[in-house]
């Protein structure tokens, strides 16, 4: 069965400080692994996606995620924090085959000026 | 135009109405989805739609029903409204595999009262 835990649902930094968003999946399978954002009332959108060709995946607006299958992480970062980062980041796990994606609960980044 | 559109965007109603979410896409995809939205609980899987003549119970189908009109409509509807019913509703669509990731619409916000 596939499932994702995200750490924290709420996550504050300041503004220029290092973002990590934390994720972990369960999945018998290799798995696809995506971020999502969501800013205020507004839909999702994708920020990056895992779909095995390389670990360390490259996102918009500068964020990136590194899979490790020994840790069955895939986490979120950005170097340095701007104020439009603020919203809600989403972590989501598709198996191969399977018929839809499993999202996490959230995680609320805000940024402190 | 949005490659995905939910109507309406915000809508009020009282409990025991019957209601209609509206969900047209022009990214030629097969697969569409309705999501619900809840603080602290993510985005759970309502129904899903493989094409007009294949539909599919999600993990909180109860007090929801669907029709897929046409390739690029899906619509969900509440039979008989109840407060904990009030959420955001999400409309996704993606190509045959969804290990490329959705595409999401705005969502509508619905409150039951």
């Amino acid at each position: 069965a596939q499932s994702v835990t995200q750490l924290g649902s709420h996550v504050s930094v300041s503004e220029g400080a290092l973002v990590l968003l934390r994720c972990n999946y369960s999945s018998s399978v290799p798995p696809y692994l995506f971020w999502y954002v969501q800013y205020p009332n507004q839909g999702l959108q994708l920020l990056l996606k895992y779909t095995s060709a390389a670990t360390l995946v490259k996102g918009i607006n500068g964020f990136e995620a590194e899979f490790k299958k020994s840790e069955t992480s895939f986490h979120l970062t950005k170097p340095s924090a701007h104020m439009s980062d603020a919203a809600e980041y989403f972590c989501a796990v598709s198996e191969g085959g399977a018929n839809n994606l499993f999202f996490g609960t959230g995680t609320r980044l805000t940024v402190i000026p | 135009d949005a490659d995905v559109t939910q109507t309406p965007r915000n809508r009020i109603t009282k409990t025991g109405k019957r209601i209609m979410l509206e969900c047209s896409q022009t990214k030629g995809h097969d697969r569409m989805y309705w999501y619900r939205q809840d603080p602290g609980l993510g985005l759970r899987l309502i129904y899903y739609s493989f094409d007009v003549k294949d539909i599919n119970k999600g993990e909180i189908s109860d007090g929801y029903s669907v029709s897929r009109q046409a390739q690029a409509k899906f619509s969900l509807s509440l039979e008989s409204a109840i407060p904990n019913q009030t959420a955001l509703y999400f409309c996704a669509t993606s190509e045959r595999t969804v290990n490329y990731g959705y595409t999401f619409g705005s969502g509508t916000r619905l409150t039951v009262v």
